[in-house]
């Protein structure tokens, strides 16, 4: 397909346990960023990537909070050990503009999400 | 920093109403201005955008034009149909910076 995609769209988890999300943006995308969507909220900025550069990561909420993207392509957010605070739907997104907000390719494409529940 | 307010919800109508939903941001310089909706169980989808002042954005009937001098991107439609239930967020882009998302407004529209 040609959207962003992501997996597991559904995840439970225990309190304690490593959760990995994936995220595979649109091919040739330049931008990948992570967003925290708490029910009944606008979503709220994580991290950014540049190809394989993480160029920021101030909206991680602990260092718990881990995110890659080793070759420029595929991303995974990385949670050890879950508390229940991290229930949300995280969500990724993808676009062509080399750096955010830059005009007419700073559209950013969304996948349909994680939602994650910690037990 | 860059912030988004919207209106609060939820908003309900009846079919075929006209629709307003009122966004106002601040930030420096000059940002892009987005809509974007969330249709129940599906993901954020650009609804439309406008990239600099006096823009109007439109698509799939709805309208919002980028004010700066009230600095304002107030999402309309004319006639909304059922179809139109959803979330809406506004949202800016500002150069080199977070994108910013306005918590949503949720549209009921009744038959």
């Amino acid at each position: 397909g040609a959207g962003v995609s992501q997996s597991p769209r559904y995840k439970v988890a225990k309190r304690g346990q490593d959760v990995a999300l994936r995220c595979d943006p649109i091919s040739g995308h330049v931008s990948l960023f992570w967003y925290q969507q708490a029910l009944g909220q606008g979503p709220e900025f994580l991290t950014y990537f540049q190809n394989e550069a993480q160029l920021d990561k101030s909206g991680l909420p602990s260092d718990r909070f881990f995110a890659e993207r080793p070759e420029g392509s595929v991303s995974t957010l990385k949670i050890q050990r879950t508390q229940q605070e991290d229930s949300a739907v995280y969500l990724c997104a993808s676009s062509r503009s080399l750096i955010p907000g830059q005009g007419r390719f700073s559209e950013q494409f969304f996948g349909p999400g994680t939602r994650l529940t910690v037990l | 920093g860059n912030s988004v307010t919207q209106m609060e919800g939820p908003v309900t109508l009846s079919e075929e109403a006209f629709l307003t939903i009122n966004c106002t941001y601040t930030a420096t310089g000059y940002p892009s201005l987005f809509w974007y909706v969330q249709y129940p169980g599906e993901g954020l989808q650009l609804l439309l955008k406008a990239t600099k002042a006096d823009d109007k954005g439109s698509n799939k009937g709805f309208e919002a034009t980028y004010r700066k001098e009230t600095t304002s991107f107030h999402l309309e439609k004319g006639s909304v149909q059922v179809s139109d239930s959803a979330v809406y967020f506004c949202a800016l882009d500002n150069y080199g910076q977070n994108f910013v998302f306005g918590p949503g407004t949720r549209l009921s529209v009744l038959p």
